[in-house]
């Protein structure tokens, strides 16, 4: 596509409902970035595909996250079991490699937990 | 012990009054330094790389420079469509990967 893509752009959700967060990266894109971004703070990394394998998965907050990739495109965050401090635009980002590269971001995908 | 830092948090400017931002870094092995613009309710939109100390990238009225220690956005003559969130992001070896780090920006609003 001609950009990355995110769904659903908005969600809001039960507290201990799960949600599911999807990107679809620019195609040929073979680096894959989750990223979570709270209101007065930075981005927070969460986790790194290259390809379809995640060799950074360092940033997840609890093991209520976690993400997948098939075909070495779309992705998939999962939020088990949503806290509130769950709260946040979710990001997904990719690049053409690893390495030092550009990164082109999506909307991003709102959470709100109450 | 934040890796990036920007300063400041906010800066207010009106249209035509010059300043800079500021994005310090201490990670090692440098491998890019990058700046980025976000506008609410949208991702962040790539706006330069830097590489190496003394190099400088331009790009309308934006000007992004870098030493060893830190990196300059300045801003010359800004107008109101300039305001947003500035980014700043680092990449350096880390584990075997190079996760970009963020700062958690300055936020730029210019009056007309």
């Amino acid at each position: 596509g001609a950009g990355v893509s995110q769904s659903p752009s908005n969600k809001v959700t039960e507290k201990g409902k799960d949600v599911e967060l999807r990107c679809d990266p620019i195609s040929g894109h073979t680096a894959l970035y989750w990223y979570r971004q709270s209101l007065g703070q930075g981005l927070e990394f969460l986790i790194y595909f290259q390809g379809n394998s995640a060799p950074d998965k360092s940033g997840l907050p609890s093991d209520r996250f976690s993400a997948e990739r098939t075909g070495g495109s779309v992705s998939t965050l999962t939020i088990q079991r949503t806290q509130q401090e769950d709260s946040a635009v979710y990001l997904c980002a990719s690049s053409n490699k690893g390495g030092a590269n550009v990164l082109t971001f999506g909307a991003g995908s709102r959470l709100t937990v109450l | 012990e934040d890796q990036v830092t920007q300063s400041p948090e906010a800066l207010r400017l009106q249209e035509g009054e010059s300043s800079s931002l500021n994005c310090s870094y201490t990670v090692s092995g440098l491998r890019g330094l990058f700046w980025y613009r976000q506008d609410p309710g949208k991702g962040p939109e790539f706006l330069f790389t830097l590489y190496s100390a003394g190099e400088e990238k331009e790009k309308e009225r934006l000007k992004a420079t870098l030493t060893k220690k830190e990196s300059f956005l300045h801003i010359t003559a800004p107008k109101p469509e300039d305001s947003a969130t500035y980014l700043c992001a680092v990449q350096a070896p880390s584990g075997g990967s190079y996760i970009p780090t963020f700062g958690r920006g300055t936020s730029l609003i210019v009056h007309p």
